[in-house]
């Protein structure tokens, strides 16, 4: 089984500086991990994923993630924030063996820009 | 991008009724669906997965009788919330697993309340 935690409920930040989200999981199996962005009223979209390769992932609207095995963790971030980058965030992890289709999600972190 | 549409966004029933929740995949065919369902502050919890002419799966806790999945087409999914009762009440989410690509996506969400 797999499990997800976000630390931070609400992050707020000024506009144009950087953010970062925290992600920590814990799996007995590997895993592949994902970011997902939630706008109000509006469905979940794919940010990034970490399959396998390269730790660091670059995802849309400028977003990167890195992947650390030793202290599984999946830590969003990104350099220069933007209000309309306002939204829920969510880390969700799904194994690699027998329930590799299910995704289990943290419970999302309400990013907040403010001028 | 692929869309997935769910239907209604917003229902309000009285206790002891049934809700059918559409979720259709509009530009692609999906070959498995799921339904999540997600309390305020809270992570998005998997019910059941279904597949394309087949029984769903269901999640352990989750009640079969109550919460009826049907996957009758390559592009719709219901989920029907039988004898609705106030506790019922929360933002369900389905999404949809493209054929071919495998990539998943997400519709809006629909929220019951159960009064």
């Amino acid at each position: 089984a797999q499990s997800v935690t976000q630390l931070d409920s609400q992050v707020p930040v000024f506009e144009e500086a950087p953010v970062e989200l925290r992600c920590n999981y814990s799996s007995s199996v590997s895993v592949y991990l994902f970011w997902y962005v939630q706008y109000p009223n509006q469905g979940l979209q794919l940010l990034l994923k970490y399959l396998s390769g390269s730790t660091l992932v670059k995802g849309i609207n400028g977003f990167e993630a890195e992947f650390n095995k030793s202290q599984t963790s999946f830590h969003l971030r990104k350099p220069s924030v933007h209000i309309s980058d306002t939204a829920e965030y969510f880390c969700a992890v799904s194994g690699l063996t027998g329930g590799g289709n299910k995704l289990t999600f943290g419970t999302g972190t309400q990013l907040k820009v403010e001028l | 991008g692929a869309v997935v549409s769910q239907h209604p966004s917003r229902v309000i029933c009285k206790s002891g009724t049934s809700v059918k929740i559409e979720c259709r995949s509009l530009d692609f065919q999906a070959t498995t669906m799921f339904w999540y369902r997600q309390f305020p502050k809270q992570s998005l919890m998997l019910m059941a997965t279904s597949n394309e002419g087949s029984k769903a799966t269901y999640e352990q806790g989750v009640e079969k009788d109550k919460f009826l999945i049907n996957h009758a087409s390559l592009t719709l999914s219901t989920l029907t919330v039988t004898s609705a009762h106030p506790e019922d009440s929360s933002f369900y989410i389905c999404s949809a697993r493209a054929r071919g690509t495998g990539e998943l996506f997400f519709g809006e969400g629909s929220r019951l309340t159960v009064l």
